[in-house]
């Protein structure tokens, strides 16, 4: 079947480490995107791609960093400089930039 | 700018209508709604583009006034299977990208 797969599902970060949320689709779509979303709170964009080896910062992409190194893959890096990364991470990928969003099932990333 | 949704919350009894309201203070290329339910991804609902093309579920609809860049969704005949929090994203049309507001949550009741 195809779609979005993320994991983990649950990630716990300790004080200054670096941890990294994975994400891969198999729907060949060019386009894929990061959220975050907080209790009660929207999605809010850090970055997204439109096409393999090029990414845009959103609206919050500080303390994170992405790479896409294969059409399928968009893994997101929470860097040391989050310093309140407890969330929600919502993966998601669209054919192109602009059309309909597939979403991956999450990864709740908590702070020990 | 993030779009303001309203109501924040509704709560209906099965059988029931309600109508989610999402508006912009920027001009809007296309509007896309997703529901959510607790814990879970959001889901596609309905895509609708300037000029008027719709794309989304049957037993969904909505409308797109680009004048006043806002939209409604209008959820009829209401289903427990509709609750959730719905959230509109709204796309300017210059980087492609969506701007979600903060959600309506609604409880249908049996």
């Amino acid at each position: 079947d195809g779609g979005i797969t993320q994991s983990p599902k649950y990630l716990f970060r300790k004080e200054g480490q670096n941890v990294t949320l994975s994400c891969e689709q198999n729907l060949n779509h060019d386009a894929m995107y990061w959220y975050r979303q907080d209790p009660g709170q929207g999605l809010r964009l850090i970055y997204y791609s439109q096409i393999v080896n090029d990414f845009q910062k959103g609206d919050i992409a500080e303390g994170y960093s992405v790479s896409r190194e294969k059409k399928e893959s968009f893994p997101l890096t929470v860097t040391s400089a989050q310093k309140n990364p407890t969330a929600f991470y919502l993966c998601a990928s669209s054919v192109a930039a602009g059309d309909i969003q597939y979403f991956g099932a999450g990864t709740r990333l908590s702070v020990l | 700018q993030q779009p303001v949704q309203s109501p924040q919350a509704v709560i209906l009894r099965e059988g029931e209508d309600a109508v989610i309201n999402c508006s912009s203070s920027k001009a809007l290329y296309s509007v896309h709604w997703y529901r959510q339910k607790h814990g879970e991804a959001p889901v596609f609902l309905m895509i609708l583009l300037k000029g008027g093309e719709q794309k989304g579920h049957e037993k969904i609809s909505a409308s797109f006034n680009e004048k006043k860049q806002q939209s409604s969704l209008y959820l009829t005949a209401s289903q427990l299977s509709y609750s959730g929090t719905y959230f509109c994203g709204t796309d300017s049309g210059s980087a492609r990208q969506l701007t979600f507001g903060s959600g309506t949550q609604l409880t249908v009741l049996p």
